[in-house]
């Protein structure tokens, strides 16, 4: 099966500028997940969706990010206007759902963001 | 709040060796617990999946253990090879959400 989909996989952008990242989760999974992982940490849960409900924002800095899901299933994530704090790597993932057998996480590729 | 530990931070091993990999996390009411593999520049790779009700997961070299009691897991790797150089996650979803928390990772350096 094709595995999740992110683009673009660089960007490079001035500070106060804006971006945009796409995600296409695995066919038939109902959670994505949009997390942020700065060099030498682990991923940080940005925000969590159950088909095309939030269920979880509460690290989403909302003054700054944005994130939907069109049709439960397209993700993108915005930073509107970037800082150089934001300079990481954006990580989309998946599962099929919430029972505990499906909360097997996918992870896409990965965007790295460099803000300058 | 879930709060996920590993230690160690890097660890550097000659080829062959067996190794364990530690992680501990605060909140013992997870559903399961996942390890990953990262290489530089790239996404994560899901490694093991441990349901809550299991106590070992084995596949090939790899073998993940799970004690929700003492809110511990550890991940051993059999006769270690260069090829297994990468950072090694751990992540468990709890709380209504199933939120799924990270360590920071374990960054494992195997020498030929």
């Amino acid at each position: 099966e094709a595995g999740v989909a992110q683009s673009p996989r660089y960007k490079i952008i001035e500070k106060r500028q804006s971006v945009a990242f796409w995600c296409n989760p695995i066919s038939g999974h109902a959670t994505l997940y949009w997390y942020q992982q700065i060099l030498g940490q682990g991923p940080k849960l940005l925000i969590q969706f159950q088909n095309n409900g939030v269920v979880d924002d509460s690290q989403l800095p909302k003054d700054r990010f944005s994130a939907e899901r069109l049709k439960g299933v397209d993700s993108t994530l915005k930073i509107q206007p970037a800082k150089l704090e934001d300079s990481a790597v954006y990580l989309c993932a998946s599962s099929l759902g919430w029972t505990n057998r499906d909360t097997e996480a996918f992870f896409g590729q990965g965007t790295r963001l460099t803000v300058v | 709040k879930q709060e996920v530990t590993q230690i160690p931070a890097a660890l550097s091993v000659p080829e062959g060796e067996n190794l364990v990999l530690n992680c501990s996390f605060t909140d013992s009411a997870i559903y399961n617990l996942q390890w990953f593999r990262q290489d530089p520049g790239k996404g994560l790779t899901s490694l093991l999946l441990i349901q809550s009700s299991q106590r070992e997961q084995t596949s090939g070299r790899l073998n993940a253990s799970l004690d929700k009691s003492s809110g511990r897991s550890t991940l051993y790797i059999a006769a270690s090879q260069p090829g297994d150089s990468a950072t090694y996650l751990c992540a468990a979803p709890s709380g209504s959400a199933r939120q799924l928390t990270f360590g920071s990772g374990t960054q494992l350096t195997v020498l030929p």
